[in-house]
């Protein structure tokens, strides 16, 4: 089993949808989250980070962590094109000296 | 620039041959990355940095060799390519290894014929 798992899609939606992502973990270890977006040919880039367990939000994204479970979420709401992108959870046990474990990335499309 | 700079963008390459791949970083970051990113693996770490000659390695080392002799700089070297580590190359620096914020640069993409 992978440490993280993370469906790839591709996931389309039409614009104005509320967006789900989701990924698993299995190391309990884990208590710092992020999710980064990547869009086509370019590097990833950090959308939100969270510490343990609970809710944050930023605009129309929201990031959620259930430890308890091993899941972490994050919600788009009123999706918009723009909002096309590969979406990848990552996840780390230590804040100095353990490299992230990434997901694998949702392919997110948001038709118009 | 300020910002975090990979050369080349592209290279197409034959078997066998040996290939470096440049990242140069302006933040005076202490870590740098190098992962790499392949269809249906995602991002997989190749190796690591957490300071000038302190390198560590990753998920899928084999086959690379990395140095760090200045913070800025964190050359990625392909000794005799194989056609398996055709990819793209996505490099990246922060301040800490799991700190969260790792700054990517664009990618270079490699073909190995």
């Amino acid at each position: 089993q992978k440490e993280v798992e993370q469906d790839p899609g591709p996931l389309s939606v039409p614009e104005g949808a509320i967006v789900s992502l989701n990924c698993t973990y299995s190391n309990s270890a884990f208590q710092y989250f992020m999710w980064y977006r990547q869009y086509s040919r370019k590097g990833p880039e950090l959308l939100m980070y969270t510490y343990s367990s609970g809710n944050k939000e930023d605009g129309r994204f929201t990031a959620q962590v259930d430890k308890s479970s091993k899941y972490i979420s994050l919600f788009i709401r009123d999706s918009q094109p723009s909002d096309s992108a590969t979406y990848l959870c990552a996840m780390s046990a230590y804040s100095g000296n353990t490299p992230l474990v990434f997901g694998k990335g949702t392919r997110l499309s948001v038709i118009a | 620039d300020a910002g975090i700079t990979q050369s080349p963008r592209y290279k197409i390459t034959e078997t066998g041959r040996q290939v470096t791949l440049m990242c140069h970083q302006t933040w005076s970051h202490s870590y740098m990355f190098w992962y790499r990113q392949d269809l249906g693996h995602g991002l997989r770490l190749i190796y690591y940095s957490a300071a000038a000659d302190i390198t560590d390695k990753g998920e899928v080392p084999d086959g690379y060799v990395v140095s760090r002799s200045k913070t800025e700089n964190f050359p990625l070297t392909l000794e005799s390519a194989t056609r398996s580590q055709t990819s793209v190359y996505f490099c990246a620096s922060s301040r800490g290894a799991g700190t969260g914020e790792l700054f990517f640069g664009e990618g270079s993409r490699l073909t190995v014929l």
